[in-house]
């Protein structure tokens, strides 16, 4: 049974770069895309970006310029990078495994908070 | 704000059915082929109900269904049960390499 954590800092501060881990155990990559997803506190769920097992990425465009997500095989792990962090990317980040037909997204994560304050 | 429009709140009582509606636009679903949902109670990770507009993963109870018409989508609850309180959320997708959107989130309150 596939299982996700994310692992990463929960608390950064304004202009720096939050980088998520994101460990897959119980499977493979192979034919399927890795996402992430952010909600933050009290509002509902955003789509950040999602990485094929050859690294081909698809990103939000309203975060274009300051997302990467990146894979890393031989760790079961994928990652993102967010830069130039403001207060308004506080919240909890999940990563899922997404189906490459359909788009849904089992299983997730249970969700990692990250707070950008000063 | 999301492209794709849910109310923001439904109520039933356990026993009855209600229906919670996805709305989007023809730059969307007119393009979005697949519409998956989702259940989040508080605190916890966001889990598929439905996926491909109509169709349960393994394990999802036969209680909840899936339709599309247009530029809606709807996700139907029968037999509404006290733990079904929580957040729902469509999701809309167009293929491999393109965008997902999710709606905003409808909260679900069984009375």
């Amino acid at each position: 049974q596939v299982q996700l954590q994310e692992s990463g800092p929960g608390l950064l501060k304004p202009s720096e770069t939050l980088s998520l881990t994101c460990t897959v155990s119980g499977g493979s990559f192979a034919n399927f895309f890795w996402n992430w997803v952010r909600q933050p506190p009290g509002k509902g769920l955003q789509w950040l970006g999602y990485i094929d097992e050859s690294g081909k990425t698809t990103y939000n465009p309203d975060l274009k310029s300051r997302i990467i997500v990146s894979l890393d095989m031989s760790k079961n792990q994928f990652s993102l990078e967010l830069t130039s962090l403001t207060t308004a990317d506080t919240g909890v980040y999940y990563c899922a495994r997404m189906d490459f037909w359909t788009g849904f997204q089992r299983p997730w994560g249970q969700g990692a908070q990250v707070t950008v304050s000063s | 704000q999301s492209a794709l429009s849910q109310p923001r709140s439904v109520s039933g009582s356990p026993g009855q059915s209600l229906t919670i509606s996805c709305t989007g636009t023809s730059s969307n679903f007119g393009t979005y082929n697949y519409v998956s949902w989702y259940q989040q109670h508080a605190g916890k990770a966001p889990k598929v109900l439905i996926y491909d507009v109509s169709k349960r993963p393994l394990g999802v109870p036969d209680r909840f269904s899936g339709s599309k018409s247009g530029l809606t989508a709807s996700l139907t609850i029968s037999g509404l049960q006290t733990e079904d309180a929580a957040d729902y959320y469509c999701c809309a997708y167009a293929g491999a390499y393109t965008h997902l959107e999710f709606g905003g989130g409808t909260k679900l309150t069984v009375l």
